[in-house]
């Protein structure tokens, strides 16, 4: 099914450790987004990709690095986890014009716990 | 993007009719209203969009105010699977730091 990817779908990470999450989209949208959501919480956004070969911070950037390595894969690296990154990522994708698609399409997320 | 207030929770009855309302009464004149729903904790859904005029489609109707401050998502037939997180956002071209507040949480009740 057309839509975006994201591995894993749960990590449990020991403080300090190191991990990438990966995103993958095949709508040949142009841009690319990483949100967090804390329990109860709206989405914060983290990163974002305007097109392929441009990253920019969004909200919440610190302690996390971004990768758009090609028009399809966004990735989301955490260099050293700390237990206030324990959250649910989602990645997200969209066409630059708006009004005449649907906006965002979401991955299913990736359940992260940092202990 | 504009910033949408938005009501934290509410209750509807199966059956009737859920209006969930967003006030957006920063939104600049090439701002879409988009609204969409998180069920549990899945990926938000996209639902519906529109610029000036209603818009229906075949999950729910929007109104927007022809000052373009506020907004209304209609679920006609509200069932116990509409039970979700409703967020309106305002977004543009170009607009990509968009903000999800925390929404209005729509409990359907039989």
């Amino acid at each position: 099914n057309a839509g975006v990817t994201q591995t894993p779908k749960f990590q449990v990470l020991k403080t300090g450790q190191s991990m990438t999450l990966q995103c993958a989209q095949d709508m040949n949208h142009n841009s690319m987004y990483w949100y967090r959501q804390d329990p109860g919480m709206g989405l914060r956004l983290i990163y974002y990709s305007a097109s392929e070969g441009t990253t920019d911070k969004g909200e919440v950037p610190n302690g996390y690095n971004v990768s758009r390595l090609n028009k399809r894969e966004f990735s989301l690296r955490l260099e050293s986890a700390a237990p206030s990154q324990t959250s649910v990522y989602f990645c997200a994708s969209s066409e630059l014009q708006s009004g005449a698609n649907y906006g965002y399409t979401f991955g299913s997320g990736t359940r992260l716990t940092v202990v | 993007d504009a910033k949408t207030t938005q009501p934290p929770s509410m209750d509807c009855a199966e059956g009737r009719a859920a209006n969930l309302p967003c006030n957006h009464s920063t939104i600049s004149g090439n701002e879409y209203v988009y609204w969409y729903r998180q069920i549990h904790s899945q990926g938000p859904q996209y639902i519906i969009h529109g610029l000036k005029n209603n818009e229906t489609n075949e999950m729910a109707s929007l109104i927007i105010t022809e000052d373009r401050k506020s907004s209304t998502l209609i679920l006609p037939h509200a069932t116990l699977r509409d039970t979700a997180v409703y967020y309106c956002i305002g977004y543009y071209t170009g607009g990509f730091k968009t903000i999800f507040g925390a929404g209005t949480r729509l409990f359907v009740k039989a």
